[in-house]
C-alpha cells in the first residue's frame, strides 16, 4: 500500500523547536518530489516547502524561510521538517504530501499536529 | 505571488443537484491547476489534476475545465458523501497557493 505516515508533532513553547519525519512506504520514495503543506484550525491549505527528488532544489514559503529545514533521507525513505524559533502562528496540523505523475499532490499522510503555545 | 479566488466560500444543494465551483487566478497558470476534496479530520485528496485530468480511482461525476485564468469544478450528480471543502491549487509558479476552500453542504 502507497503510504506516507508522519510524526514528531506536540506542544511547543514559542522559541522552540520541533522535527517531523515523514515515512514512505509502497512506492519508489526517491523518484518524487516531496512537499510539506500546513492548515491551522478552522482555515484552509499553506504550502511549507519542496524538496526534489536528489534532495536539491530546496524551496520555502516566506513564512518560514530561515527558520524551517527541510531534507530527506532516500536511504531510509523518509522526509524531514526541522521547525526552529517556532511562533503561535506556526500551530497548525502538517501534511507530507508527494507530487505525482500529473503534477497534483496524489498521496498525503494523515497529518501531524503542532501546537505552538506557552 | 499567484492568488486564486474561490467562489463560492459555501454551497448548499441537494442529492442530485449539479454543483460548480469556480476558480480564479490573478494570472495565467498554463493550466497547472489541480481539485481536491478534503473531508472533515482527514487529509485532501486529489480530484483532479493539470485542469481537467480525471485522477484514477475518482468517480466520473467529478470534472474540471478551464484555461488561463478561469477554471471550474463540477459535480454532475450530488451525492450524500461529496459533503466535504473543495480547494483549487496552483502549481504554475512558487509559492504553490490554495484556493480559500469551498465549503459543500446537503439542503
Amino acid at each position: 500500500e502507497v503510504q506516507l505516515v508522519e510524526s514528531g508533532g506536540g506542544l511547543v513553547q514559542p522559541g522552540g523547536s520541533l522535527r517531523l519525519s515523514c515515512a514512505a512506504s509502497g512506492f519508489t520514495f526517491s523518484s518524487y518530489w516531496m512537499y510539506w503543506v500546513r492548515q491551522a484550525p478552522g482555515k484552509g491549505l499553506v504550502w511549507v516547502s519542496r524538496i526534489k527528488r536528489d534532495g536539491t532544489n530546496i524551496r520555502y514559503a516566506d513564512s518560514v524561510k530561515g527558520r524551517f529545514t527541510i531534507s530527506r533521507d532516500n536511504a531510509k525513505n523518509t522526509l524531514y521538517l526541522q521547525m526552529n524559533s517556532l511562533r503561535a502562528e506556526d500551530t497548525s496540523v502538517y501534511y507530507c504530501t508527494r507530487s505525482g505523475d500529473g503534477g497534483g499532490f496524489d498521496i498525503w499522510g494523515q497529518g501531524t499536529i503542532v501546537t505552538v503555545s506557552s | 505571488d499567484i492568488q486564486m479566488t474561490q467562489s463560492p466560500s459555501s454551497l448548499s444543494a441537494s442529492v442530485g443537484d449539479r454543483v460548480t465551483i469556480t476558480c480564479q487566478a490573478s494570472q495565467d497558470i498554463n493550466n497547472y491547476l489541480n481539485w481536491y476534496q478534503q473531508k472533515p479530520g482527514k487529509a485532501p485528496e486529489l480530484l483532479i489534476y493539470d485542469a481537467s485530468n480525471l485522477e484514477t480511482g475518482v468517480p466520473s461525476r467529478f470534472s474540471g475545465s478551464g484555461s488561463g485564468t478561469d477554471f471550474s469544478f463540477a459535480i454532475s450528480s450530488l451525492q450524500p458523501e461529496d459533503i466535504a471543502t473543495y480547494y483549487c491549487q496552483q502549481y504554475d509558479s512558487l509559492p504553490i497557493t490554495f484556493g480559500q476552500g469551498t465549503r459543500l453542504e446537503i439542503k
